[in-house]
């Protein structure tokens, strides 16, 4: 596609239930990130795979938390045992190269009940 | 902990004006920066990036870049209500790849 594709748009959950949110880098770019803001604030760094290296997953917040990334391209991010403070939207980036201009996607908002 | 600083506004100019944006960062290894402008309800988009110091135009935008100080700005020329939104400045973190990005200035630019 022409731009970085999420999926789902919206996501609501209960409290306790696992969640996977999907995203679609720009086809080529060797670098995925993923952030969550939360309502007013800024962007929170969660983690990010540059090619066939280790993911830096410095930012996740807890172990509830994973993402993978399957063949350099789609990558899903996991959160077990939704919690409240989870709610958010996460929004996901891809950058042709490590560095570079990163392109957003259109989000995820999570809302946990 | 590197840190992107940004004043958090909200910033008023009126329309016709020059809205100028300010940011300081706190590595000194970061060679990148780069402003984002995002609608309420929207996902960031790039106005601008800039690598070397001084100044990079770009319509009715300019980045600014002083390394030395660690300081990045934005320069609105003719601000417009259209210009109404919050710009997020982000550094990037050494050579490790990621952005790390300030929490953003509201700006609002008044008809």
């Amino acid at each position: 596609g022409a731009g970085v594709s999420q999926s789902p748009s919206n996501k609501v959950t209960e409290k306790g239930k696992d969640v996977e949110l999907r995203c679609d880098p720009i086809s080529g770019h060797t670098a995925l990130y993923w952030y969550r803001q939360s309502l007013g604030q800024g962007l929170e760094f969660l983690i990010y795979f540059q090619g066939n290296s280790a993911p830096d997953k410095s930012g996740l917040p807890s172990d509830r938390f994973s993402a993978e990334r399957t063949g350099g391209s789609v990558s899903t991010l996991t959160i077990q045992r939704t919690q409240q403070e989870d709610s958010a939207v996460y929004l996901c980036a891809s950058s042709l190269l490590a560095g570079g201009t990163q392109y957003f996607g259109p989000g995820t908002r999570l809302t946990v009940l | 902990q590197k840190e992107v600083e940004q004043n958090s506004g909200p910033l008023s100019v009126p329309e016709g004006a020059i809205a100028s944006l300010n940011c300081t960062y706190s590595d000194r290894g970061s060679q990148s920066f780069f402003w984002y402008r995002q609608y309420s309800g929207k996902s960031p988009e790039l106005i601008m990036f800039i690598y070397s110091n001084g100044d990079k135009e770009d319509g009715r935008f300019t980045a600014q870049l002083n390394k030395a100080s660690q300081y990045v700005s934005l320069l609105i020329r003719d601000s417009q209500p259209s210009d109404s939104a919050t710009y997020l400045c982000a550094a990037e973190r050494g050579s490790q790849g990621n952005l790390i990005f300030g929490k953003g200035t509201k700006l609002s630019v008044k008809p």
